[in-house]
């Protein structure tokens, strides 16, 4: 059974840098079948995309995050991650790492969620 | 890339139907048949319940059903029971790889 698990700092000062990594475990991530993802939700609001990789590299982002956000691979441990640069209280959120289908685009497993606080 | 439009909440009694709009754009839902429909309990992760647009994964309920009908996707809750209480969000790919959320519909069983 595939299990995704995140880890990362639940607090991060205002300005700085969030980062959180993803284990994938139950199955590889270099598969060509599937992508590997982010998603957030601030406390008591709606889910938002952030963007994907593929064991191969290629990412996206979404459009108004692009400029700070970058999620990287590392298939040597069975890992993704994602920075978050230039934090500020709109980035307080719970994260979520998942896999999505390449072919039917769905996200199938997700993990059990990280919250990350912004605050000084 | 805006949120999809889903009525903030929705109610039915025991037994009964609901059904949960999801309105986009000709550069999401209209444009692709990749819709998909994720329910949240309260405190948990979302849960895949439908695919392109009206595909069930394994071990989901038949009680759940998809359509879509130019830019809007649709989820119904057929037979409710009180274990359908929790909020659905849609889905829809974007293009270039891309994704965007519904804003959310809260079901309350009666």
């Amino acid at each position: 059974q595939l299990q995704l698990q995140e880890s990362g700092p639940g607090l991060v000062k205002p300005s700085e840098t969030l980062s959180l990594t993803c284990t994938v475990s139950g199955g590889p991530i270099n598969t060509i079948n599937y992508y590997w993802g982010w998603i957030r939700q601030p406390p008591g609001k709606g889910l938002e995309w952030i963007g994907n990789i593929h064991f191969s590299g290629t990412t996206s982002y979404k459009s108004s995050l692009k400029s700070r956000v970058t999620i990287s691979v590392d298939t040597s441990k069975n890992q993704f991650s994602l920075k978050v640069t230039s934090v500020s209280a709109a980035d307080t959120a719970l994260y979520y790492c998942v896999r999505q289908g390449a072919a039917w685009r769905a996200m199938d497993y997700w993990g059990q969620g990280s919250l990350v606080t912004v605050s000084s | 890339q805006s949120a999809l439009t889903q009525p903030p909440s929705a109610s039915g009694s025991p037994g009964e139907s609901v059904t949960i709009s999801c309105t986009g754009t000709s550069g999401d839902v209209g444009g692709y048949n990749s819709v998909s429909w994720y329910q949240q309990h309260p405190g948990k992760a979302p849960k895949l319940i439908i695919y392109e647009v009206s595909k069930r994964p394994s071990g989901v309920s038949d009680r759940f059903s998809g359509s879509k009908s130019g830019n809007t996707a649709s989820l119904t809750v057929s037979g409710l029971q009180a274990e359908d209480e929790a909020d659905y969000y849609c889905s829809s790919y974007a293009g270039s790889n891309s994704f965007v959320f519904g804003t959310g519909t809260e079901v309350t069983v009666l």
